[in-house]
């Protein structure tokens, strides 16, 4: 699986939007960028993917650049609940269900 | 959405005894399971692949006859971790994929072995 590189932690204060950037340099034509989360203690939950296009639903945006080297996944209004860690992964779109985790972002929400 | 569960969600156990781990895809039928590992403040790390009906795929450096996966209907995957040691301690997460290769993730089991 292509690699993925994203900040070891970020922080928000509550209530504000959060970026969290991925970088994926070395992206196939046929990956697909998806991102989950981690809460504590718990397994992850699926956050958003997309290919080319932004995508938006309703936990999150992704903002994928134009040349697919890079993503973005927007929290529109942070809670206290979306402190947690966020991976980002690349996954082939007719390849192996399974998904590579790497460290992730942990994001801490400040009240 | 759809979801799976594992049970138990946590276990302590003595040295050199087995513990089962069970992942259930609870309203879909999942044909490929996957079975992760985390460590403390690590990432999850894949065990194995879990298919229907057929014999797990492992990841290298991880024991087939220690960790024994059976995958014997389209809800249920179990993980049995053979003469369990303290270094097996960890937390255990199962997925299921669904139709759309979509991957749905247990609450994982905590292992803590004495």
């Amino acid at each position: 699986d292509a690699k993925t590189t994203q900040p070891n932690s970020m922080e928000s204060n509550e209530e504000e939007p959060v970026h969290l950037p991925c970088n994926h340099s070395t992206i196939s034509g046929t990956d697909y960028i998806h991102w989950y989360r981690q809460l504590p203690s718990q397994g992850p939950e699926y956050v958003i993917h997309g290919l080319t296009s932004n995508v938006n639903n309703r936990m999150a945006s992704l903002a994928i650049a134009e040349d697919r080297k890079s993503s973005t996944l927007i929290l529109h209004r942070a809670t206290l609940r979306d402190a947690a860690v966020y991976y980002c992964i690349l996954r082939e779109r007719a390849g192996s269900y399974q998904l590579t985790f790497g460290k992730g972002t942990k994001l801490s929400v400040i009240p | 959405g759809a979801v799976v569960s594992q049970h138990p969600s946590w276990v302590i156990c003595k040295s050199g005894t087995s513990v089962k781990i069970e992942c259930r895809s609870l309203d879909f039928q999942a044909t490929t399971m996957f079975w992760y590992r985390q460590f403390p403040k690590q990432s999850l790390m894949l065990m194995a692949t879990s298919n229907e009906g057929s014999k797990a795929t492992y990841e290298q450096g991880v024991e087939k006859d220690k960790f024994l996966i059976n995958h014997a209907s389209l809800t249920l995957s179990t993980l049995t971790v053979t003469s369990a040691h303290p270094e097996d301690s960890s937390f255990y997460i199962c997925s299921a994929s669904g139709l759309h290769n979509e991957q749905f993730f247990g609450p994982g089991t905590r292992l803590t072995v004495l």
